[in-house]
């Protein structure tokens, strides 16, 4: 157990919805990083957050928004959704988000849009 | 766009032989780790070389970076079927804080 907890585990929706997904670090990390993981892209950086600020950005999509919150969970917006949005979605955490730090990865949320 | 190719895509071994993976990214880096993930499962972290290193070992595992070369390699030595999984390295961006993940090397160790 990484202690990263991701919810949900499994979610299924229709194109053109609007989906949240949620994680909360480990205790007493403070960063928060969102990773896409497809078959056909290899998993995708989108987002890294440090104590609620956004630090760095990837491949994000305009459709798609993040926030870290003060008691430091995060959450993935993901709106208009398309099939190709399918994936399985990472949550990661580290104490401090510098890149000499190992990542923590939860256990994933499996989005399918029909 | 990925920063780590990984080599070969796949790798099919018997249990007791070695594995060897490698990485190839395309800008300096600071960092380079290797990450484990079993199917459908969070990725878990195995090892960190920083670019002044040239080789570090952890338990059955050794990995070396030749930065010269911008690539690294992951050996698995004495493999068990429980070592069957994907296999990613992992590196950072020059001045960001982004750490960017290959497209991984999916290993099948057979018993």
């Amino acid at each position: 157990d990484s202690g990263v907890t991701q919810t949900p585990k499994h979610l299924i929706t229709a194109t053109g919805q609007r989906v949240t997904l949620r994680c909360s670090p480990r205790s007493g990390d403070l960063s928060v990083y969102w990773y896409q993981q497809s078959l056909d892209q290899g998993l995708q950086f989108l987002i890294q957050y440090y104590n609620g600020e956004e630090r760095a950005k990837g491949n994000i999509l305009e459709r798609f928004s993040a926030q870290q919150f003060p008691d430091l969970h995060s959450e993935l917006n993901l709106s208009s959704l398309e099939l190709g949005d399918s994936a399985l979605y990472f949550c990661a955490s580290s104490v401090t988000g510098e890149t000499n730090e190992k990542l923590f990865f939860g256990s994933g949320t499996q989005l399918s849009v029909l | 766009s990925q920063q780590g190719e990984e080599d070969p895509q796949a790798l099919s071994i018997q249990e007791g032989e070695n594995a060897t993976m490698n990485c190839s990214y395309k800008t300096s880096i600071n960092n380079l780790q290797w990450y484990r993930q079993n199917s459908g499962r969070g990725l878990v972290h195995l090892i960190l070389i920083r670019s002044n290193e040239r080789e570090k070992h952890s338990g059955r595992l050794r990995v070396t970076l030749d930065t010269s070369k911008k690539s690294s390699s992951l050996l698995i030595t004495a493999s068990r079927a429980a070592d069957t999984a994907s296999y990613f390295c992992a590196t950072d961006v020059p001045g960001g804080f982004k750490t960017i993940f290959g497209a991984g090397t999916r290993l099948f160790v057979k018993a």
